[in-house]
């Protein structure tokens, strides 16, 4: 049981670049959730799904885009890297009805 | 959508002493309160929960205060040691689908 996996954990990108970070959960959660960490703002939502072919934006969801094909999984796009998404990215899940969440290991971002 | 504020920002104690961080939220209907311990370079991890229902709750020498009047929430740490530095996070969420709103982070160092 692996929990929240996330993949890649470092990146290094240059302006103008794409990418996608992929979010894995083994738990069968409903929710998942992107956030992102900046120093002194703590974790920050970006978009969110409620279940499998959902998704919603959060709290700063410019520049991003996500897509959850499989309960599974929820993928964070990066169309047009800028260096202000040089941040750290976590995903999380959350079972239907359930409170706790549970957090992936993060993706340590650079866009240069 | 829910704002949460925590204080301070940063917070020293000697080994043994008490730490408290307390946090505010504005969202009347917020039902769920975690807190989150992140260790440098980790994924946050949760230490302990409230809910609305409960004023306090204690798990060895951490517990968590709610004030629902007030909007207000503290983490209380007792007998401090080395390993309790980290960053710790106050959350607000209302049960199930809504993601988590994270406060700003508290920083503590403990002194040996």
């Amino acid at each position: 049981n692996a929990g929240v996996t996330q993949t890649p954990k470092f990146r290094v990108l240059k302006t103008g670049q794409s990418m996608t970070l992929l979010c894995a959960q083994d738990m069968n959660h409903e929710y998942m959730y992107w956030y992102r960490q900046d120093p002194g703002m703590g974790l920050r939502l970006i978009h969110y799904s409620v279940g499998e072919g959902t998704t919603a934006k959060g709290e700063v969801p410019d520049g991003y885009n996500v897509s959850r094909l499989k309960k599974q999984n929820f993928l964070l796009g990066l169309e047009s890297a800028a260096p202000s998404q040089t941040s750290v990215y976590f995903c999380a899940s959350r079972e239907q009805g359930g409170d706790e969440a549970f957090f992936g290991q993060g993706t340590r971002l650079t866009v240069v | 959508g829910e704002n949460v504020e925590q204080h301070p920002s940063t917070l020293s104690v000697q080994e043994g002493d008490s730490a408290v961080i307390k946090c505010t939220y504005s969202d009347s209907a917020s039902n769920y309160f975690p807190w989150y311990k992140q260790e440098l370079g980790k994924r946050p991890q949760l230490i302990i929960d409230i809910r609305s229902n409960v004023g306090e709750k204690k798990d060895q020498r951490i517990a968590v205060t709610l004030n629902k009047t007030a909007k207000h929430f503290s983490l209380h740490i007792t007998e401090t040691q080395p390993e309790d530095s980290a960053v710790y996070f106050c959350a607000a969420s209302r049960t199930g689908r809504r993601a988590l709103t994270f406060g700003s982070g508290t920083r503590l160092q403990v002194q040996p």
